[in-house]
């Protein structure tokens, strides 16, 4: 049962151009979501985060948003540059508990 | 500081066999764990630790052990490798409970495989 899903496996977008990344969720006791960002033969590094109290939490280009009602996280990148090129997994911690839940990634490519 | 630190960084094992997957960190984090990447699967819990001596389980513990006899050292062995268990192997340590300033810092992975 994967209660983290990321339904697009990849995405081609334009340099420049805005860059939406989509996950939802199934289990309502997640209170926090983080967004990892992977490049090949590499361990994932934390991009960016939201509390299950906000709707949205801004870092530069990334922005993360949050809608409860639909359990869904979208993460916006803008401008998109090639060394945004990489996989995207987004997670979910389960209130309390010292557990991450992963969703299956996007593959997110940047072109010139 | 190394951060997260794995070794090796490529196994081969034939079915059967057992080996450690080593992990460290140098950031006197209590918190550490084990993840597999599969293709479509993401990143799945294995074992992880809140603290020297005290280990859990995650969603796919079957087949491995761990233990936590120091802060900074988090072995993950597989006690009789399967070809199901080719994957690559991430550990990964925080200061604690997974938050905006605790974050998770990844170690570069393992990638094992069984025949």
């Amino acid at each position: 049962d994967q209660q983290v899903k990321q339904n697009s496996p990849s995405l081609s977008v334009q340099e420049g151009r805005i860059s939406i990344l989509n996950c939802d969720y199934t289990n309502s006791m997640f209170d926090y979501f983080l967004w990892y960002k992977k490049y090949p033969a590499e361990g994932p590094t934390f991009l960016i985060s939201i509390s299950s109290i906000k709707d949205k939490n801004e870092d530069g280009r990334f922005t993360v948003f949050l809608n409860k009602s639909a359990k869904h996280l979208s993460l916006h990148i803008v401008p998109s540059q090639p060394g945004d090129s990489a996989v995207y997994f987004c997670a979910a911690r389960v209130q309390g508990a010292q557990k991450l839940v992963f969703g299956q990634g996007t593959r997110l490519t940047i072109n010139p | 500081n190394a951060g997260v630190t794995q070794t090796p960084k490529f196994q081969v094992l034939k079915t059967g066999q057992s080996m450690t997957l080593q992990c460290a960190q140098d950031m006197n984090h209590e918190y550490m764990s084990w993840y597999r990447q599969d293709p479509g699967m993401g990143l799945r819990l294995i074992h992880y630790s809140v603290g020297a001596g005290i280990t859990d389980q995650g969603e796919v513990p079957n087949g491995y052990n761990v233990s936590r006899s120091t802060t900074e050292d988090f072995p993950l062995r597989l006690l009789s490798a399967a070809p199901s268990q080719t994957s690559v192997y991430f550990c990964a340590s925080s200061r604690g409970l997974v938050t905006r300033t605790d974050t998770q810092y990844f170690g570069p992975g393992t990638r094992l495989t069984v025949l």
